[in-house]
């Protein structure tokens, strides 16, 4: 159980376009998603937390403009990074997590490259 | 405020030798902690957890960690390395409550690397 996919697995784009990932919780509800950025050979760095059917809370320095998080039900979320530029080039993770529960269940990562 | 310290980013060992991988944290409320492993282009997978019950934890894979509050330490440790065992690793804190439950600090990660 506990089981959370991502698409896609790994995207290349042009810069200036936007990219879509979808995290999904294939055998619970999750009330709580977060998003992951970790890069090359570095710690994961939380980027936002969203909970179903509100906006989500971006950490300290990072755009909520430029990473649009939707959760629009129990059991999926949207991490669309818009205008893409080579700098979002990354490794980009989600989880998921039950509502006053500690644990969280991570997805396999998508792997962005904006060219 | 949280955060993790992982001291030694990268650990080698010999095949069939103790594993140590050291972890200090610091939380302003009692915290959870948990240790997890990342193969290459892959997400997390949690080897172990300490939610406030036993101080000794066990894991996964062999795995276990010991929750030591007076040295706010939670090392992960393993008998005998397995060949299997080399990636890289994370402790993570996250606060048992207030505005910040639920969210997980990571350490910086540690290699660790095996040798026949």
């Amino acid at each position: 159980g506990a089981v959370v996919s991502q698409h896609p697995s790994r995207v290349i784009c042009k810069s200036g376009t936007s990219v879509k990932i979808e995290c999904r919780s294939l055998d619970f509800q999750a009330t709580t998603m977060f998003w992951y950025r970790q890069f090359p050979k570095k710690s994961l760095m939380l980027m936002a937390t969203s909970n179903e059917g509100s906006k989500a809370t971006y950490e300290q320095g990072v755009e909520k403009d430029k990473f649009l998080i939707n959760h629009a039900s129990l059991t999926l979320s949207t991490l669309t990074v818009t205008s893409a530029h080579p700098e979002d080039s990354s490794f980009y993770i989600c989880s998921a997590g039950l509502f006053h529960s500690n644990e969280q269940f991570f997805g396999p990562g998508t792997r962005l490259t904006v060219l | 405020a949280q955060s993790v310290t992982q001291l030694g980013s990268h650990v080698s060992v010999s095949e069939g030798a103790l594993v140590l991988l050291r972890c200090n944290y610091s939380s302003s409320v009692p915290p959870y902690l948990f240790w997890y492993v990342q193969y290459p282009n892959q997400g997390l997978q949690l080897l172990l957890k300490y939610t406030s019950a036993a101080t000794l934890v066990k894991g996964i894979n062999g795995f276990e960690a010991e929750f030591k509050k007076s040295e706010t330490s939670f090392h992960l440790t393993k008998p005998s390395a397995h060949m299997s065992d080399a990636a890289e690793y994370f402790c993570a804190v996250s606060e048992a409550g207030g505005t910040s439950y639920g969210k997980l600090t990571f350490g910086q990660g540690t290699i660790l690397t095996v040798h026949p």
